[in-house]
Order: structure tokens, then sequence, then C-alpha cells
């Protein structure tokens, strides 16, 4: 079993559109959450912190259960612009383990 | 700013050949790690350096495999010798580190390696 694992897509939404993801991860002991995106041959990027008391920016809203070892993300009022691959991430101790991502395609 | 430099940004050798990649952090972050993308494993952390000492190897796949980080603006990933299911991009990141903030990592741009 993968430590972390997300729903790997590809999402297809039109434009304006909600779109969620989630990711569960194996170890409780897991110390803090993340949202990354990745761009097409990008590097990854730090999109987001996720708290368990859940948090948002902008159009962005991340929540997680901790006793469910579960995390989400949900994009309201979809861009073009957020065509991307969006990696769920956790701290282990020192180390960032990555789930293999979910790709998002926003159509127009 | 300039952020995390790697080179080269592609590579293409043959199966055999020694491979050297090269990062220099961010200045003044005293964390840096390798890691490897591919589509079948994703993105996956070959080894950290804390000040320039390397904690955890644990990710490097085999001997051929090794790194170095000689000061605190230099890093080198080599693979010797190369196999072609070396082939991935290899990522640069690094950390200001202290707590929390270890987790904001800044990835550099990947050198994409091809083994023939």
């Amino acid at each position: 079993r993968k430590e972390v694992e997300q729903d790997p897509g590809p999402f297809n939404v039109p434009e304006g559109a909600t779109v969620a993801f989630n990711c569960t991860y194996s170890n409780s002991a897991s110390q803090s959450f993340f949202w990354y995106r990745q761009d097409c041959r990008k590097e990854p990027k730090l999109l987001m912190s996720v708290y368990s008391s859940g948090n948002e920016d902008g159009r962005f809203t991340a929540q997680l259960n901790r006793a469910s070892q579960y995390i989400s993300l949900l994009i309201r009022d979809s861009k073009l612009s957020d065509s991307a691959t969006y990696l769920c991430v956790v701290l282990y101790g020192n180390k960032l383990v990555f789930g293999a991502g979910t790709i998002l395609r926003v159509k127009s | 700013d300039a952020g995390v430099i790697q080179s080269p940004r592609h590579e293409v050798t043959e199966m055999g050949q020694e491979v050297t990649l090269r990062c220099k952090p961010i200045s003044g972050h005293d964390y840096l790690f390798w890691y490897r993308q591919t589509m079948m494993r994703g993105l996956e952390l070959l080894i950290y350096f804390n000040n320039n000492v390397p904690i955890d190897d644990s990710g490097m796949p085999e001997d051929r495999f090794s790194a170095k980080m000689p000061n605190a603006s230099f890093s080198t990933l080599k693979i010797q010798p190369s196999e072609p299911r070396d082939s991935a991009v290899y990522f640069c990141a690094s950390s200001p580190g202290r707590g929390a903030s270890l987790s904001k990592q800044f990835f550099g741009p990947g050198t994409r390696l091809t083994v023939l």
C-alpha cells in the first residue's frame, strides 16, 4: 500500500465548475499536510498547507480529517490556469512523501 | 531572487556512462533534497542534507548512485554506471528548515535524464 494515495484522474471540468480532490495517507504519525501543484514539465510548487480546522486561500479550500487520515482540496470557480497536477503531500519526520498526483484539466 | 538552480536541464547519455547532476540551493537554506520523478513511481526522495551533511540516503536506489555536498552552495548527484531505468526527471529542492518550515521546499527546474 502506498503511503499517500490519490485518484490519478484526469478530472475534466468546464470553466467555472467546482472540483474536489481527495487523498488518504497511511501513517497516523504524520505531522503536516500540504497540497503542491505541478504544471506539465515543470517543478512542483507549494499550493497550500492543510490545517486540522480547514483553511481557505481564495478559491481553494483544504480540509484534513486525522481520524480518517484523509485530506481534501476543493477548487471553486475553476479557471483554465488551474489545469495542472495536484500532489497531496505528507510530512513524516523531516521527509515529504508525495502522492502520485491528480490531473485536472479545465476546459473552456 | 535566484531560485534553486540545476544543471544540465537535459542530459542524454548511453548506458554505462557516468552522469553528474548539479544543484545550487537558495542561499541561506540549510536543507537540500534530491528527488527522482517517473511516471511509474511518482516523486521519490533519494537523499537529503542538513548543513552539508547527508542525513538520510535510504531512498538512494543502489550503489551506482552517490551524492555529495562539498559546501552550502553546491551539491552533485552522480550515477555511475548509468542504466536505461535511471531515465527520469531529477529535482533538487532546498528548504530553510527549522520545524514546519521544512515543508516549504523550493524545487529547481529539474534535470531530464535519458539513458539510451
